[in-house]
């Protein structure tokens, strides 16, 4: 079946570092894929997307780049900020039209 | 436009008691989805809905938890009875379709502690 692998943090970071949070999927056909974000306290929420092989989804300066011939969809950001502390979800949605997460990354920017 | 709203908040429990948790989608939303996140994993998809109809149910476990959605709009899930392992926040979502590249909109999820 579907499956989402990212990077395990937590991963602590200074303000104006460059970030990379790894992804790779397994998948039968053509998903689409996907970065959410969860703030503190907050419901997940839509960060970028890609859904065709090449595509480069971007949002609030994050970057993701969907690559076929890696299965991957690695997250970048090339100055975060104190605001962008959060978890971040990388998750795909299949044939079957279900949304699947990987384990999520903890993000921690700190001043 | 207002998000997807549901509630309780947070909910604590002891085991063999039931619960339950509502959620009303955005509105015009024909998908409502549930899902179960377990402290330190990634959400988990329990049901999906289509209008009134159920999309996918397959890592619903049957034996205790229900899910009805009546009218095609606000959607119950209910635990009985619960069990320790249940403890988890339980998140609710919709979507204006059921496209693969479809965008879902989270709410902010029910904490359930199960003692």
């Amino acid at each position: 079946g579907d499956s989402v692998t990212q990077m395990e943090g937590p991963v602590t970071l200074s303000e104006e570092a460059f970030l990379t949070i790894n992804c790779t999927y397994t998948a039968t056909g053509y998903p689409s894929l996907f970065w959410y974000v969860q703030y503190p306290g907050e419901g997940l929420q839509l960060l970028l997307k890609a859904t065709k092989a090449d595509d480069k989804g971007s949002n609030k300066g994050f970057e993701a780049t969907y690559r076929k011939e890696t299965t991957s969809f690695h997250l970048e950001k090339g100055s975060v900020q104190v605001s962008d502390s959060a978890v971040y979800f990388c998750a795909l949605s299949g044939s079957n039209y279900k949304l699947t997460f990987g384990k999520g990354t903890l993000l921690t920017v700190n001043p | 436009e207002a998000g997807v709203a549901q509630s309780p908040r947070y909910k604590i429990i002891e085991k063999r008691q039931s619960v339950a948790f509502w959620c009303n989608p955005i509105s015009g939303h024909a998908t409502l989805y549930w899902y179960q996140q377990i402290l330190g994993q990634g959400p988990k998809l329990l049901i999906q809905f289509q209008n009134n109809g159920v999309v996918d149910d397959s890592q619903l476990p049957k034996d205790r938890f229900s899910a009805e959605r009546l009218k095609g709009v606000d959607s119950t899930l209910k635990i009985q009875p619960a069990k320790l392992e249940d403890s988890a926040v339980y998140l609710c979502a919709s979507s204006g379709g059921a496209a693969t590249n479809e965008k879902l909109f989270f709410g902010s999820g029910t904490q359930l502690s199960v003692l």
